[in-house]
């Protein structure tokens, strides 16, 4: 399993904002994503990255930007809260230990909500 | 593009046998996976299948069989903290890295 943490946990923001979300991992997997889930609705990718210095857009078009300058660490950036980012955001990581399994292990999420 | 497919809810008793289905269509296929999702959690890996068959560990289990693209977790001895909502995610072709498509989940209500 990956330890893998989120700051903060919850986040009520007026709109117009700057705001960065923070994932954090101790396993030293390559690899992290972003995925954004509305309540009862499937995750969606926002972003990814395969390494440091790789970032890659999701599946799922998202005004946010990413960087990967650590491994541990894969921040996400939104420049100007809008109400139609609010959402909660999950980071997962994932390695090769296992082979070709590769799974995701996502932290606990942050719930946003812009005003 | 991908399509997965779940059934929205389920419920069942305490102590039974429940299985939960899920179709899907992809552009090539490289793996499907399950996790449980409790209200305002992160979701937990259960189970991971890539080769035709039954992968069993513990009360869960996990199917697939890959010619009719389709995968069913089977959940043991039902307890109440089962309750939580049951998320298949495929992971496409080879080469495509390891992006994951999530069908929306099968909440699962486990009653006395």
């Amino acid at each position: 399993e990956a330890d893998i943490y989120q700051t903060p946990r919850y986040l009520v923001i007026g709109t117009g904002k700057k705001i960065t979300l923070e994932c954090s991992q101790t396993m030293g997997h390559d690899k992290m994503y972003w995925y954004q889930q509305d309540p009862g609705m499937e995750l969606h990718l926002i972003h990814y990255s395969y390494g440091v210095n790789s970032t890659e857009k999701g599946d799922l078009s998202s005004e946010s930007t990413v960087s990967r300058i650590r491994t541990e660490h894969f921040p996400l950036t939104l420049e100007s809260a809008r109400p139609s980012h609010t959402s909660q955001y999950l980071c997962a990581s994932s390695d090769r230990t296992g082979g070709t399994q590769e799974t995701q292990y996502f932290g606990p999420g942050t719930r946003l909500l812009v005003l | 593009g991908q399509n997965i497919d779940q059934p929205t809810e389920m419920t069942a008793t305490e102590g039974a046998i429940v299985q939960i289905n899920c179709t899907y269509q992809t552009s090539g296929f490289n793996g499907l996976f399950w996790y449980q999702q409790h209200a305002g959690e992160a979701p937990t890996f259960l189970s991971y299948n890539v080769l035709d068959g039954l992968e069993e560990k513990g009360r869960f289990s996990s199917f697939l069989s890959r010619s009719k693209g389709y995968s069913y977790l089977l959940l043991k001895e039902l307890q109440m903290k089962d309750s939580a909502s049951y998320l298949c995610a495929v992971r496409g072709r080879t080469g495509g890295g390891n992006k994951l498509t999530f069908g929306t989940g099968t909440q699962l209500k486990v009653e006395l």
